[in-house]
């Protein structure tokens, strides 16, 4: 099946710092990417849907200059968390729909998740 | 716009007991409705799908969902829980966009 690998699995960083995270499909190209942070116990909240060879676009509440998404080819997107501080500290999963040429759009393909450690 | 609710937070059954995650949505349009199931620390790994067509839906790993429209619900079922199968659950609803709303998990917990 489609595979989507996100890397990496677990970052710390020091407060102020920058941190880019990357979500890759492996076996597939994906024109639009999800983002989505998840805090402990909680449910998945949908950040911004990144477009290949376009802009982002963000959720509401989602700030635009701290959360910075690329996605520069049909296999790669990163999403850049800029002078990160603790309350960034999440869980951070991408998603890509279809999976192989001609597969349903509506199904939705998980990396494993990033979890970000803010000190 | 679109929204989930899944009612308790907590499930707790008896290996070999029946499964029961309830999901209601809400959507002006025909939804496109998901279960997905996480573990620690992991993604989301689907266990089934509603888009259209038959209204019982069978998944991976033993477990179903029935659409029923008149009651805006979605809820997953297993006949016989597995020590296996404790992980977080998660209800989703999407339209012709393909961004997933999620609903708030239940947590399923399995006893022996």
């Amino acid at each position: 099946g489609a595979v989507v690998s996100q890397h990496p699995s677990w970052v710390i960083c020091k407060s102020g710092t920058s941190v880019k995270i990357e979500c890759r499909s492996l076996d597939f190209q994906a024109t639009t990417m999800f983002w989505y942070r998840q805090f402990p116990k909680q449910s998945l909240m949908l950040m911004a849907t990144s477009n290949e060879g376009s802009k982002a676009t963000y959720e509401q509440g989602v700030e635009k200059d701290k959360f910075l998404i690329n996605h520069a080819s049909l296999t790669l997107s990163t999403l850049t968390v800029t002078s990160a501080h603790p309350e960034d500290s999440s869980f951070y999963i991408c998603s890509a729909p279809g999976g192989q040429a001609g597969g349903p759009k509506n199904i939705q393909y998980f990396g494993a998740g990033t979890r970000l450690s803010v000190l | 716009a679109q929204s989930v609710t899944q009612l308790g937070s907590h499930v707790s059954v008896s290996e070999g007991a029946l499964v029961l995650l309830r999901c209601n949505y809400s959507s002006s349009v025909p939804p496109y409705l998901f279960w997905y199931v996480q573990y620690p620390n992991q993604g989301l790994q689907l266990l089934l799908k509603y888009t259209t067509g038959a209204t019982l839906v069978k998944g991976i790993n033993g477990f179903e969902a029935e659409f029923k429209k008149s009651e805006t619900s979605f809820h997953l079922t297993k006949p016989s829980a597995h020590m296996s199968d404790a992980a977080e659950y998660f209800c989703a609803v999407s339209d012709s966009s393909y961004k997933l709303i999620f609903g708030s998990g239940t947590r399923l917990l399995v006893r022996p």
